[in-house]
């Protein structure tokens, strides 16, 4: 079984210009995260998906993150303007469904350095 | 906010020995506990959970305990390997995975 596919795997990009990060769930998954990890900390959960609605985005910054989950299967997050403190691994992760098989699958991660 | 805190934030042991990392938690909502292992850059990777009805679960040389009452959880790994290096996290949710809380992370060394 494939696992969560996200690209692309690494990214630089100057303070204030936009960047837009791919993620491709585990086939059949309903369920789609996207989770945050700065340098030495854990994930931060942004949003939460449950086919192609939103169910949390309480912690997404929405002044300049976006996040949309078109056909309930792939999913994009973007980020406009881009700040030096955006610079971390974003993280996506796909579950089953939120009845009860909701183990959550993460994908390798995009890392982004803003400058 | 509700937070998770984990300690210790690095744990050094000799092979075949074991290692403990322990979780608090705040929200009395939380009823899901995952551990994940990460390894450099990889994603996190389910190692074990449990649910609010179990008080401990074992796989082989890992198990889990949760304390509800007392709103702890830790990770119990026997019989360590140099493979077993790696950061461990714990975390927090409510069923369905919503609102999904990670400790800090513990960076584990297991000396050959």
């Amino acid at each position: 079984e494939a696992g969560v596919a996200q690209s692309p795997r690494y990214k630089i990009i100057e303070k204030r210009q936009s960047v837009a990060f791919w993620c491709n769930p585990i086939s059949g998954h309903a369920t789609l995260y996207w989770y945050q990890q700065i340098l030495g900390q854990g994930p931060k959960l942004l949003i939460q998906f449950q086919n192609n609605g939103v169910v949390d985005d309480s912690q997404l910054p929405k002044d300049r993150f976006s996040a949309e989950r078109l056909k309930g299967v792939d999913s994009t997050l973007k980020i406009q303007p881009a700040k030096l403190e955006d610079s971390a691994v974003y993280l996506c992760a796909s579950s089953l469904d939120l009845d009860s098989s909701y183990e959550q699958y993460f994908g390798p991660g995009t890392r982004l350095t803003v400058t | 906010g509700e937070n998770v805190e984990q300690h210790p934030s690095t744990l050094s042991v000799q092979e075949g020995d074991s290692a403990v990392i322990k979780c608090t938690y705040s929200d009395s909502a939380s009823n899901y506990f995952p551990w994940y292992k990460q390894e450099l850059g990889k994603g996190p990777q389910l190692i074990i959970d449990i649910r609010s009805n179990v008080g401990e679960k074992k796989d082989q040389r890992i198990a889990v305990t949760l304390n509800k009452t007392a709103k702890h959880f830790s990770l119990h790994i026997t019989e360590t390997q140099p493979e077993d290096s790696a950061v461990y996290f714990c975390a927090a949710s409510h069923t369905g995975g919503f609102k999904t809380i990670f400790g800090a992370g513990t960076r584990l060394f297991v000396k050959a």
